[in-house]
């Protein structure tokens, strides 16, 4: 069973401070890291995916970067706005048996507060 | 240029009916993955297909559901004979080629089974 780990669970920051949370997950057979947004009632929006070690990748504000070898990726906001609410989600895919699905953490829920 | 369209977006039904869930990929798109998330947890995969195959099935309960992606149409999830376990959201994904590729999704069905 492969075992994706966000933390922390959720996390409230004031508008205007910067932020980060971490994915964690067995570097065995790593393929690529995806990085959702979601916001309640919408579709999961995709951010970023990444599959090279020590990629970064950057799309206004957020950014993110990936380490294989040791099995984490950091998600980065700068200057939290309140729109920068959702859940964020970390989701991997694994190389082998021809399965693309998609195995996700239980993201992080981010509240930023005016 | 449409997104991923799931349809309906609520269903309710009585025990021992049959569910039928709808996805339309995205234009151009021949890759189709569902998931399911339950109460309170996070994404699970359930099934990747292509155009009339089956792929990857390695998520989905043994009994009662069954997918299908036709060479013309929707992607169809089937949930016959539904219990109370079954209530959750379900989402479609789908993505231009596979291997790692960045997936889009749909706003999800959800169904209560009462």
């Amino acid at each position: 069973i492969l075992n994706v780990e966000q933390s922390p669970q959720s996390l409230h920051v004031q508008e205007g401070d910067s932020t980060n949370f971490t994915c964690s997950f067995p570097s065995s057979n790593f393929y690529a890291l995806h990085w959702y947004r979601w916001e309640t009632a919408k579709s999961p929006e995709a951010l970023f995916v990444m599959t090279l070690n020590g990629d970064e990748k950057k799309k206004g504000r957020i950014s993110a970067t990936l380490n294989t070898k040791e099995g984490y990726s950091y998600l980065y906001i700068k200057g939290s706005q309140p729109e920068d609410s959702a859940t964020y989600l970390c989701a991997l895919s694994y190389s082998g048996g021809g399965a693309d699905g998609l195995t996700f953490g239980k993201g992080t829920h981010l509240i930023i507060q005016p | 240029n449409a997104g991923v369209m799931q349809n309906p977006r609520h269903l309710v039904r009585r025990r021992g009916q049959e569910a039928r869930l709808r996805c339309s990929p995205m234009k151009g798109h021949s890759h189709v993955y569902w998931y399911r998330q339950l109460p309170e947890e996070g994404l699970k995969f359930m099934v990747y297909l292509q155009k009339e195959n089956i792929i990857d099935e390695s998520g989905m309960p043994k009994e009662r559901f069954s997918a299908e992606f036709p060479k013309e149409g929707p992607s169809i999830l089937r949930i016959q004979q539904v219990v109370r376990g079954d209530s959750a959201a379900y989402f479609c994904a789908s993505s231009l080629v596979t291997g790692g590729n960045e997936q889009f999704f749909g706003p999800g069905t959800r169904l209560t089974v009462l």
